[in-house]
């Protein structure tokens, strides 16, 4: 079993749709990462948190440390959000993260 | 400020070759992360490396190997490639070391082995 598991690995929503994605790990965590990737390769951080919530945007994040369970959430979305999107975890105090398969988002027109 | 620059883009190399990729971080980053991402594996951790040293290290074997400069400025290096290598590399700069900070991502460099 995977220590970074995501869910759902695909995901095809209308334009305007809200959208959840979720991240569950196995293991004790110091943060989280969202990260996004567009075809052609290049990855974006979106968010790092260790507790709570953040927003920015349309995007926000949400993390429960005694649950181990992460969310990102899109409103309103929009084709261009058509991406991969992987959560990360940073283990303990080891400095390297542990990467999710990722959720490859289509948001249709 | 100029992003995170990964030299080449894409590369096509034969079994059993080596090579040499290069990432340039952010100004004033010195701390610089390689990662692998293949279809089957998805994205794995290679190294880290702050102020010219390597401070962390993946599950991969001798043949990865890399180095930072005083500039900053890393390379990693693949020995005796194999088919399997074929995957997206890509490398993050940071501000400091470990990932507990925002990371800044490269468009990467596509390998392929032949």
């Amino acid at each position: 079993k995977n220590e970074v598991e995501q869910s759902p690995q695909n995901l095809t929503a209308q334009e305007g749709e809200f959208i959840t994605i979720n991240c569950s790990y196995s293991v004790g965590i110091s943060a989280l990462h969202w990260l996004q990737q567009h075809p052609g390769g290049g990855i974006v951080s979106l968010f790092m948190l260790s507790s709570g919530k953040k927003k920015h945007g349309r995007l926000i994040a949400t993390i429960n440390i005694q649950e181990k369970h992460s969310s990102l959430h899109i409103t309103a979305s929009h084709p261009r959000d058509s991406a991969v999107y992987i959560c990360a975890v940073l283990r303990g105090s080891q400095g390297n993260l542990i990467f999710g398969k990722g959720t490859k988002l289509s948001v249709k027109p | 400020k100029a992003g995170v620059t990964q030299t080449p883009r894409y590369l096509i190399k034969t079994r059993g070759q080596q090579v040499t990729l290069s990432c340039s971080p952010i100004s004033g980053h010195r701390s610089v992360s390689w990662y692998q991402q293949t279809p089957g594996q998805g994205l794995q951790f290679l190294f880290e490396y702050f102020s010219e040293t390597q401070r962390n290290k993946g599950n991969f074997p001798g043949r990865f190997s890399g180095r930072q400069f005083s500039n900053s400025r890393s390379e990693m290096n693949v020995s005796t490639l194999e088919l399997g290598d074929s995957a997206l590399y890509l490398c993050a700069s940071s501000s400091r070391p470990g990932a507990n900070t925002e990371a800044f991502f490269g468009q990467g460099t596509r390998l392929t082995v032949v």
